[in-house]
This record gives structure tokens, C-alpha cells and sequence, in this order.
């Protein structure tokens, strides 16, 4: 089946730092991937996406490319700023299920 | 402002009682889903329906039970089977099974056991 793998966290940044969180998934076909991000006592919003290979999507700031090669959807962002401090999900979607990761819990520090 | 409304915020649960989760949506969407959340285990899907007065059984159905009587409504109800209830109950929508990948969520009920 489908599944998505994220790095361990959480993570702690200064404001200003570069931000890279790790995903790498696992699916049959085609699939398209998302990055969805939830503030403190909310629920999801969909930061962005990305349907097929080499797409790269890109949101307030954060970026993510589709890698088939290594079938991975990294997201980055260049400065991260303390309003940023969330949990993030990478996802997939067969076209019939969203598949979450565990998601990651990033705390940015003045 | 169209959206997803889930109440209430919090939820307890007595021993061996039913409780029923509400979830309404004003955008018009015709695919709705109900999601479990546990802390370091993502969300998990438990229900979801794609038209009106049909839904199908996620990864984690067993004790719960759902209804889609009309388009903008999907209470899910916690039964007593589901012996371990405490979570975090997200509802989501997306315009349609075609746009599965897009949700919109709620904001959660946090569902906890006396």
C-alpha cells in the first residue's frame, strides 16, 4: 500500500533559519503530494502541492519539488519566522486516498 | 465566510455510552471525511462518503458509526465498541471525489473518557 515516511522530530529553529523537513513515500503509479500544515489547536490547511514529477509547488515562502527519482517532496523555506511554529504533514493522493505522514512539529524561537 | 464547523470543541464519554460528533460544511462540497488523530501517529481515516446517503469504511472504521442524509452533514458517532476513544476528530471536505487530495478541514473535537 501507500505510505509516506517523515523525518523524526521535532524541530527547533531561530527565526531567520533555513528550514528543510524530509518526506519520502512510497506508491504505486502516479500519485500527487501535498504539504498541509496545522497551527496550534486547529485543524489542517493545505500549504501546497504538487500533481507530477519535477512540479514544484510553493506557498508563503515554503517550496517543495516532486522527485521521482528519489521519491521524495522536501519541503524548504529560506527564513523561517516564529508564526510558522506548527506541526506539518506530508501527504499523498492515488486518486482514491489521502495517505498522511506522522507529521513533524516545528517550533521557531525569537 | 463558507467553511467547516465541528462542535463541540470538547467531548466526554462515559463508559459504555454513545456519543455523536457533528460536522456541517457550507461549501457546497460533495465528498466529506472523518479523520482520527493521535499524538505522533498522523491522522488515520475513518469514514468518509462521497454523495449524499453513501459512505464508505476507512482504515479504522470498526466502532464507529457515520450518516449522510444531507450534503452539508456528517455526524460521526463514537459507539461503545471503540474501546479506546480519546483522540482528536478532524472532518474534512473536498469538492468532490475527483479533488480527493484538497481538503478542507475543520477545527476538531478532542474527545475524551470519564
Amino acid at each position: 500500500g501507500n505510505s509516506v515516511t517523515q523525518m523524526e522530530g521535532p524541530v527547533t529553529l531561530s527565526e531567520e533559519a533555513f528550514l528543510t523537513i524530509n518526506c519520502t513515500y512510497t506508491a504505486t503509479g502516479y500519485p500527487s503530494l501535498f504539504w498541509y500544515v496545522q497551527y496550534p489547536g486547529e485543524g489542517l490547511q493545505l500549504l501546497l502541492k504538487a500533481t507530477k514529477a519535477d512540479d514544484k509547488g510553493s506557498n508563503k515562502g515554503f517550496e517543495a519539488t516532486y522527485r521521482k527519482e528519489t521519491t521524495s517532496f522536501h519541503l524548504e523555506k529560506g527564513s523561517v519566522q516564529v508564526s510558522d511554529s506548527a506541526v506539518y504533514f506530508c501527504a499523498l493522493s492515488d486518486g482514491s486516498k489521502l495517505t498522511f505522514g506522522k507529521g513533524i512539529t516545528l517550533s521557531v524561537r525569537p | 465566510d463558507g467553511g467547516i464547523t465541528q462542535s463541540p470543541k470538547y467531548l466526554f464519554r462515559k463508559e459504555g455510552q454513545n456519543v455523536t460528533l457533528s460536522c456541517e460544511q457550507n461549501l457546497n462540497h460533495d465528498a466529506m471525511y472523518w479523520y482520527r488523530q493521535d499524538p505522533g501517529q498522523g491522522l488515520r481515516l475513518i469514514y468518509y462518503s462521497q454523495i449524499v446517503n453513501d459512505f464508505q469504511k476507512g482504515d479504522i472504521a470498526e466502532g464507529y458509526s457515520v450518516s449522510r442524509e444531507k450534503k452539508e452533514s456528517f455526524p460521526l458517532t463514537v459507539t461503545s465498541a471503540q474501546k479506546n476513544p480519546t483522540a482528536f476528530y478532524l472532518c474534512a471536505s473536498s469538492i468532490d471525489e475527483g479533488t480527493i487530495g484538497t481538503q478542507y478541514f475543520g477545527p476538531g473535537t478532542r474527545l475524551l473518557v470519564l
